[in-house]
């Protein structure tokens, strides 16, 4: 089983569409969980990180089960700047933090 | 707003050619990393850095590969005899809480 699965899509959605993704990891023991954005051929970007509460950015949600060792992000009311790829990032807890990557999940979002 | 830099942004070397990439992480942060991408793979952990010594490293890490921090601000990466298989995309990272990456450099290797 990879450490950190996530579909690689592509998600077609149209502009204005609520879309989620989904992403699984291997192991329990991890304490710190991320959604990085990435934009073709740039470095990724902080999206948001993720908490066993759940939390919401504007039209962005992440939640966390950690019983199921599952994260997702729904992105609301999708906008064409949307489009990018989504990297789930899984890690230890601390100020060193060893995360691993997704393949990431790449959305379009179409006029 | 802070931001971890790199350089170059390209650079195209001979295979069996020695490259050192540069990065300047984020001033106050003291966790410095270097990851690299193959076009079309995820993202790899390639090593870490902490007090002026190296924390982890990866499998990809090995003995061809070096990290420095020769001074206050840079943190640097270095092939010693590049492959082909080198080519990829290296992105230096650094945090406090959480990681923040650099622009990257894009490493082509003939």
């Amino acid at each position: 089983r990879k450490e950190v699965e996530q579909d690689p899509g592509p998600f077609n959605v149209p502009e204005g569409a609520t879309v989620a993704f989904n992403c699984t990891y291997s192991n329990s023991a991890s304490q710190s969980f991320f959604w990085y954005r990435q934009d073709c051929r740039k470095e990724p970007k902080l999206l948001m990180s993720v908490y066993s509460s759940g939390n919401e950015d504007g039209r962005f949600t992440a939640q966390l089960n950690r019983a199921s060792q599952y994260i997702s992000l729904l992105i609301r009311d999708s906008k064409l700047s949307d489009s990018a790829t989504y990297l789930c990032v899984v890690g230890n807890s601390g100020g060193y933090q060893k995360v691993t990557f997704g393949i990431g999940t790449k959305l379009q979002v179409i006029p | 707003e802070p931001e971890v830099t790199q350089t170059p942004s390209h650079q195209v070397t001979q295979m069996g050619q020695e490259v050192i990439l540069r990065c300047v992480p984020i001033s106050n942060h003291l966790y410095f990393y270097w990851y690299r991408q193959i076009l079309g793979q995820k993202v790899e952990f390639l090593v870490s850095f902490y007090n002026n010594e190296i924390s982890e490293k990866s499998e990809i890490f090995d003995d061809q590969f070096s990290v420095e921090r020769p001074d206050g601000s840079n943190f640097t990466l270095k092939i010693r005899s590049t492959k082909l298989e080198d080519s990829a995309m290296y992105f230096c990272a650094s945090n406090v809480e959480t990681q923040y990456f650099g622009p990257g450099t894009r490493l082509l290797v003939l």
